[in-house]
């Protein structure tokens, strides 16, 4: 099974600022990525797939780069409404796996 | 607008069995592979089994081979987990996702098993 482990587990940032999440896959995936938000109680929304495609109704502040076995998920200016968890899944081979999860909170 | 609604959630016995569906609409169902992924209590996410467009293909997650059933019906746009021997671990959100990109989600529905 491919693992996929996300750093940090936990961050705390400020309202405005710009903040990287890294995504490692333990082999090569390609650009088989998606990136997940979710808020306490609610279900997961979809924001990137392929690596660094936006899904449709996403903001632009989000964007994911990266292949082979190393991603990023950056959000830029954050706003209180992004305070949330993001997880990685890869898509490349089964199980299709996720990470462990990234708890982003307001410093 | 994209829509999934799942049910038959509930509580059951450890060794017990339920069927989960899975409403989809605002797309052409027929076109996508369609996925469950689970998430237990204060838990991240797990995916736990996926299907082809026809049926004719699917996978599971090790640890509910030979206990969990994944089906669609395409005429229904419906898609359907059929949980068997059912255990605690099992205790989780399940979510009917689209496809592997541009996901959709639906909104959840909860398994509890317990005596």
């Amino acid at each position: 099974d491919i693992q996929m482990t996300q750093s940090p587990s936990s961050l705390s940032a400020s309202v405005g600022d710009r903040v990287t999440i890294t995504c490692r896959a333990s082999q090569g995936i390609s650009n088989s990525l998606a990136w997940f938000q979710q808020k306490p109680g609610k279900a997961p929304k979809s924001l990137i797939y392929a690596a660094s495609s936006l899904q449709s109704g996403v903001p632009s502040k989000f964007s994911g780069s990266g292949s082979g076995t190393d991603f990023t998920l950056t959000i830029s200016s954050l706003q209180p409404e992004d305070f949330a968890a993001y997880y990685c899944q890869q898509y490349n081979s089964y199980p299709i796996t996720f990470g462990q999860g990234t708890r982003l909170e307001i410093k | 607008e994209v829509q999934l609604v799942e049910s038959g959630g509930g509580l059951v016995q450890p060794g017990g069995s339920l069927r989960l569906s899975c409403a989809a609409s605002g797309f052409t169902f027929s076109t996508y592979w369609m996925n469950w992924v689970r998430q237990a209590p204060g838990k991240g996410l797990e995916w736990v089994a996926n299907i082809k467009q026809d049926g004719s293909d699917k996978y599971y997650v090790d640890s509910v081979k030979g206990r969990f059933t994944i089906s669609r019906d395409n005429a229904k746009n419906s898609l359907y987990l059929q949980l068997n021997s059912l255990r605690a671990e099992d205790t989780a959100v399940y979510y009917c996702t689209r496809g592997h990109t541009n996901v959709y989600w639906g909104q959840g529905t909860l398994v509890t098993v317990s005596s």
